[in-house]
C-alpha cells in the first residue's frame, strides 16, 4: 500500500523559507505525478503545484515566484521550498500522489509562520 | 483560474437521508470533476474522480453526475460515518482549483 509521510519544521519565521520533503513508501515514486496542497486552519484546499517524477513542473502562479518543488528519485522523495513566507501561509501542507486527482494523501502538517 | 463554488454551505440530514450537493465550475471543464470528502484533523478522501468513477473501496451509496459546469454529488441513504466536509475540484486547466467545501452535519 502507498503511503505517504510530510516531515519539516512546524514553526517558520516570517520572510524565511519553507521547507518540507514528502518521503514515499510502499511503491515507486517513478511514472506518477506528485502535488503539494495546503489548507489554512478552518479554511478550505488549495492547489499549490506537481511534478513529474522525471522533473517537469507546474506551479499555481498565485505562489510562482516564491515555490520550488523538487523531487529525489533516488531516495523516493519530493520537496516542497516557499520562500519570503508570511503568516498567510501558515497552513496543513499535504502531499499527494497524482497530477490532477489525488487517491494517496499524507496526513498533512501544520506549518506556523510566526517570530 | 477556473472558480468552484459548491451549494448549499452546509446542510443539515438524518442517517437515511438522500443526500445532493451542487458544484458550479466557472467554465467548462468538461469530465474533469472530483469529489473528496475530509473528516476534522484528516487528509481529504477521493470519493469520486472524472465526475462519475467511483474510486475503489468507496461505498455505492455515493454517485457523482454533470457535465460541463453543473456537477452533483449524491448520498443515496446517508450512514454515521458520512457527517463531513465535502470538497469538489476540477482537474481541466491548472492551477487545479478546489470548492469551498459543503459541510454535512446530524440533524
Amino acid at each position: 500500500q502507498v503511503q505517504l509521510q510530510e516531515s519539516g519544521p512546524g514553526l517558520v519565521k516570517p520572510s524565511e523559507t519553507l521547507s518540507l520533503t514528502c518521503t514515499v513508501s510502499g511503491g515507486s515514486i517513478s511514472n506518477f505525478y506528485w502535488t503539494w496542497i495546503r489548507q489554512p486552519p478552518g479554511k478550505g484546499l488549495e492547489w499549490i503545484g506537481y511534478i513529474y517524477y522525471s522533473g517537469s513542473t507546474n506551479y499555481n502562479p498565485s505562489l510562482k515566484s516564491r515555490v520550488t518543488i523538487s523531487v529525489e528519485t533516488s531516495k523516493n522523495q519530493f520537496s516542497l521550498k516557499v520562500t519570503s513566507v508570511t503568516a498567510a501561509d501558515t497552513a496543513v501542507y499535504y502531499c499527494a500522489r497524482g497530477g490532477g486527482s489525488y487517491s494517496y494523501w499524507g496526513q498533512g502538517t501544520l506549518v506556523t509562520v510566526s517570530s | 483560474d477556473i472558480q468552484m463554488t459548491q451549494s448549499p454551505s452546509s446542510l443539515s440530514a438524518s442517517v437515511g437521508d438522500r443526500v445532493t450537493i451542487t458544484c458550479r465550475a466557472s467554465q467548462t471543464i468538461s469530465s474533469y470533476l472530483n469529489w473528496y470528502q475530509q473528516k476534522p484533523g484528516k487528509a481529504p478522501k477521493l470519493l469520486i474522480y472524472a465526475t462519475s468513477s467511483l474510486q475503489s473501496g468507496v461505498p455505492s451509496r455515493f454517485s457523482g453526475s454533470g457535465s460541463g459546469t453543473d456537477f452533483t454529488l449524491t448520498i443515496s441513504s446517508l450512514q454515521p460515518e458520512d457527517f463531513a466536509t465535502y470538497y469538489c475540484q476540477q482537474s481541466y486547466n491548472t492551477p487545479f482549483t478546489f470548492g469551498p467545501g459543503t459541510t454535512v452535519d446530524i440533524k
